[in-house]
């Protein structure tokens, strides 16, 4: 059974510092891993979609890396903003599971000003 | 552009009484749909998931059905609701590919009196 783990479940920075937060998955036979975003109260967005032939996506300030043998992703955050504050959830999608998603129960930021 | 619509956005129901929430997808044909529970603090879980009309996947067994009238409509229903299913309701869709990203909608509160 796939299982999705987020470390930390929660962080707090100050403005400006450069961040990362972690998944892991524990079947390394998947198509692709998401990071998701989800304000409180709201449906989530999609920030970066990581296929399982990519190492890693860029969108702005963020980064995500993708290691499918270790069962591993990283969300990198640079230069945190107030605005950035949000749970951030990554998912995977499993080869044996069709188009269904795992995932992992969250991280939430907070960004201080 | 596609756009996901969810409603009720919240919802106060006592024990007992029925359900029916309501998804439905704008700007695509033949999507997959996605009924997913999250409870507080925790991580999403798959309910339901439908490839086409009248076709309808359960995920775990519970008080909940689904159902899918029309190509772009989702339906969640419950003929007697538990103080279990309170939480926070999302749909989504993608196009039914590996590599695809899914969208969420914005989401029903659902609070079980």
């Amino acid at each position: 059974k796939q299982e999705v783990t987020q470390i930390p479940a929660a962080l707090s920075v100050p403005e400006g510092e450069n961040l990362v937060l972690n998944c892991s998955f524990t079947d390394s036979a998947i198509y692709n891993l998401q990071w998701f975003r989800q304000d409180p109260g709201k449906g989530l967005t999609s920030l970066l979609l990581i296929q399982s032939s990519q190492r890693e996506q860029t969108s702005g300030r963020l980064n995500a890396s993708l290691d499918k043998s270790s069962g591993r992703s990283t969300l990198y955050i640079a230069a945190s903003q107030p605005g950035d504050s949000a749970t951030y959830l990554c998912a995977v999608r499993k080869e044996t599971s069709g188009s269904r998603l795992t995932f992992g129960e969250g991280t939430q930021l907070t960004v201080n000003p | 552009s596609q756009t996901i619509h969810q409603w009720p956005a919240t919802l106060v129901q006592p024990v007992g009484s029925p359900l029916s929430l309501e998804c439905t997808v704008e700007g695509t044909s033949n999507p997959n749909l996605y009924w997913y529970r999250q409870a507080a603090g925790r991580g999403l879980q798959l309910l339901f998931y439908s490839v086409g009309i009248g076709q309808i996947s359960s995920e775990v067994p519970q008080n909940l059905s689904a159902s899918r009238p029309q190509d772009r409509q989702f339906i969640l229903s419950s003929k007697k609701l538990l103080l279990s299913d309170s939480g926070f309701y999302l749909c989504a869709w993608d196009r039914g590919f590996s590599t695809d990203t899914q969208y969420f909608g914005p989401g029903t509160r659902l609070t079980v009196l």
